[in-house]
């Protein structure tokens, strides 16, 4: 159980393109979704957290504009990453934080398999 | 501001030697640290978890320990097997802020055949 999917797992686009990565959380309801940036070598550094219904909290110095974050639903986060740069270029993990009431997952986040976007 | 920082950034094994990946962390006020393991290319895959009220935690050749006061944790491996050839990152939550994970950079372990 506690399964998180990102899709997709793959984005070639153009530099000025926007690109959609969508963050499901599969057999659990998660009211917060968190959304993760790894650049090579480096380690994960959280850009947002999402909140179902609710406004995204941004990290000092990530772009609100720039990724747009939707929590529409218990299952479903998305980010948007708007005319895309190269140096947008990265590996975009998110993770998802279980509601206590819907589910026996607690105290821990349920991280996706990753996304890697390639801006050319 | 919470620093995780993991020693050694890489290490090479023969298959079957016992070894010790090290994470310390800033501030002590925490609320667990969580041991992930990342295949290239791929995401977090949960190894061991420890609340701040643990010493240690164990699930197979896994062992990780905590030390809040001296801010460090560590994470052993017994009798290592090529198949635990991986990027092993650590991760501390706060206490004022239990749902940000602040990671470290990684240990990247290669056990050879």
């Amino acid at each position: 159980g506690a399964v998180v999917s990102q899709h997709p797992s793959r984005v070639i686009c153009k530099s000025g393109t926007s690109v959609k990565i969508e963050c499901r959380s599969l057999d659990f309801q998660a009211t917060t979704m968190f959304w993760y940036r790894q650049f090579p070598k480096q380690s994960l550094m959280l850009m947002a957290t999402s909140n179902e219904g609710s406004k995204a909290t941004y990290e000092q110095g990530i772009e609100k504009d720039k990724f747009l974050i939707n929590h529409a639903s218990l299952t479903l986060s998305t980010l948007t990453v708007t005319s895309a740069h190269p140096e947008d270029s990265s590996f975009y993990i998110c993770s998802a934080s279980a509601l206590f009431e819907t589910s026996p997952y607690t105290d821990t986040q349920y991280f996706g398999p990753g996304t890697r976007l390639t801006v050319l | 501001k919470q620093e995780v920082t993991q020693i050694p950034a890489a290490l090479s094994v023969p298959e079957g030697e016992n070894l010790v990946l090290n994470c310390s962390f800033t501030d002590s006020a925490i609320y667990n640290l969580q041991w992930f393991r990342q295949d290239p290319g791929k995401g977090l895959t949960s190894l061991l978890l420890i609340q701040s009220s643990q010493r240690e935690q164990t699930s197979g050749r896994l062992n990780a320990s905590l030390d809040k006061s001296s801010g460090r944790s560590t994470l052993y491996i017994a009798a290592s097997q090529p198949g635990d050839s991986a990027t092993y990152l650590c991760a501390v939550r706060g206490i004022y802020n239990f749902n940000k994970f602040y990671f470290g950079s990684g240990t990247k372990l290669n056990v050879k055949p």
